[in-house]
């Protein structure tokens, strides 16, 4: 059980475009989810968390316009990097919160951003 | 600000020996902490939680401790195999939102 789903796993696209990643929980439901970004040989860094039918809350430092975040059921969110450039070329992890157990995070297995 | 710092950004052993990897979080007091595996190119594994009321877990071959005075959190991995090669990532609670705070993680090899 508490499985994630990410799709795509790898993504490259031209600057100036935008790109969707979905994440899903496949077999409980996540009121709450999380979006995370990771550099080579860094940690995990929250950009926002997405509650079910309200606005995502963004990390001082993301900007909200760029990264557009829609929680719009239990199982599903999705995260759209508008008008991409290549520093925003980045390994994207999302999370989900069991809504029973409420501790427990699980983790998708991650999308690959490249953006030439 | 809050800190979480893991004490060596890679840790060899041999393997049959137990892996000992530390977790120490400065200018807060979590309610909880979860350890989690992470391998290249992949999202990070659920390994185990423990809340500050519990001093120690275990899971299998995985024990967790958890000093809230020490502000300390061991991670044991008893019989280590090769298998047993990742990244290792301490994630205590604490994020306003309930999300988690990572450290940079301990790079765990063990040699055959």
């Amino acid at each position: 059980g508490a499985v994630v789903s990410q799709h795509p796993s790898r993504v490259i696209c031209k600057s100036g475009t935008s790109v969707k990643i979905e994440c899903r929980s496949l077999d409980f439901q996540a009121t709450t989810m999380f979006w995370y970004r990771q550099f080579p040989k860094q940690s995990l860094m929250l950009m926002a968390t997405s509650n079910e039918g309200s606005k995502a809350t963004y990390e001082q430092g993301v900007e909200k316009d760029k990264f557009l975040i829609n929680h719009a059921s239990l199982t599903l969110s999705t995260l759209t990097v508008t008008s991409a450039h290549p520093e925003d070329s980045s390994f994207y992890i999302c999370s989900a919160r069991d809504s029973r157990t409420v501790y427990e995070q699980y983790f998708g297995p991650g999308t690959r951003l490249t953006v030439t | 600000s809050q800190k979480i710092e893991q004490n060596s950004e890679a840790l060899n052993i041999q393997e049959g020996k137990t892996a000992t990897l530390t977790c120490n979080y400065t200018n807060y007091s979590p309610a909880y902490l979860q350890w989690y595996r992470q391998d290249p190119g992949r999202g990070p594994v659920f390994l185990l939680l423990i809340r500050e009321n519990e001093k120690e877990k275990r899971k299998e071959r995985l024990k967790v401790t958890f000093d809230t005075t020490l502000k300390q959190s061991l991670f044991h991995i008893t019989a280590s195999q090769p298998a047993d090669s990742a990244t290792y990532l301490c994630a205590p609670s604490g994020g306003s939102q309930g999300n988690l705070i990572f450290g940079k993680g301990t790079k765990l090899s063990v040699k055959p």
